[in-house]
């Protein structure tokens, strides 16, 4: 059974970071890139970027580009999002998700709450 | 960046109604790779289309998927209480960024 489980909620002050861990388990975590996608409150979904488990090669939104970098750590088959300089509307969900090329997130974590208030 | 526009922004049925949900890109969206999500409070979407007509593992054939290049639709034949819920298109053939539409509730009328 594929199961991608996140770290609990995080409540930071503007201007702070925050790591979210998404660990894998129940397949091959070096064979299926990780993607972060969040969603704020009562909005869509905004894909964050990706990272290939096998090579580390990265992509980013711009819209984050500078503020986040992704990273794994294949030894205990687990993917980091770290985002910086956080701002009042980075609240939101974050979700990891397993992301086969040229198809659907049919695997995601249950969710990350990150909240930024002062 | 592709924008993808989703219509209606809610849609009022009953069960056992058909929903036609649409999707509109801003550019082709390559190769058709284009899914759909459902997602209800508190948990995460799941993917029910994938590459615009292909359904996931398990989903029911009440869902379907069509279109091609910038318009896309998801139909439910007939809807069951438990299809009530937001859905999103996402496109992934033009990446990066990959984008999602801005969601089409379906609520019960």
């Amino acid at each position: 059974q594929i199961r991608l489980v996140q770290s609990g909620p995080e409540v930071r002050k503007p201007g702070a970071s925050v790591k979210v861990s998404c660990k894998a388990s129940g397949y091959t975590f070096s064979s299926y890139g990780i993607c972060w996608v969040r969603q704020a409150p009562g909005q869509g979904p905004e894909w964050m970027g990706w990272i290939s488990t096998d090579s580390g090669d990265r992509k980013y939104a711009q819209k984050v580009q500078g503020r986040v970098t992704l990273t794994r750590e294949t030894s205990t088959s687990t993917a980091f999002m770290e985002l910086r300089s956080l701002r009042f509307d980075d609240t939101a969900v974050y979700y990891c998700a397993r992301c086969p090329l040229y198809s659907g997130y049919i695997n995601w974590g249950q969710g990350t709450l990150v909240t930024v208030s002062s | 960046e592709i924008v993808l526009t989703q219509s209606p922004g809610t849609l009022s049925l009953s069960p056992g109604d058909r929903a036609t949900l649409s999707c509109r890109a801003s550019q082709t969206v390559t190769s058709d790779y284009l899914a759909w999500y459902q997602q209800k409070p508190g948990q995460p979407p799941r993917l029910l289309i994938y590459n615009a007509a292909y359904r996931a593992t398990g989903i029911p054939d009440r869902f379907s998927g069509s279109g091609s290049g910038t318009h896309f639709t998801l139909t439910i034949t007939r809807l069951e209480p438990e299809d009530f819920a937001v859905y999103y298109c996402h496109q992934y053939g033009n990446s990066p960024p990959e984008t999602f539409g801005q969601g089409t509730k379906v609520e019960i009328k």
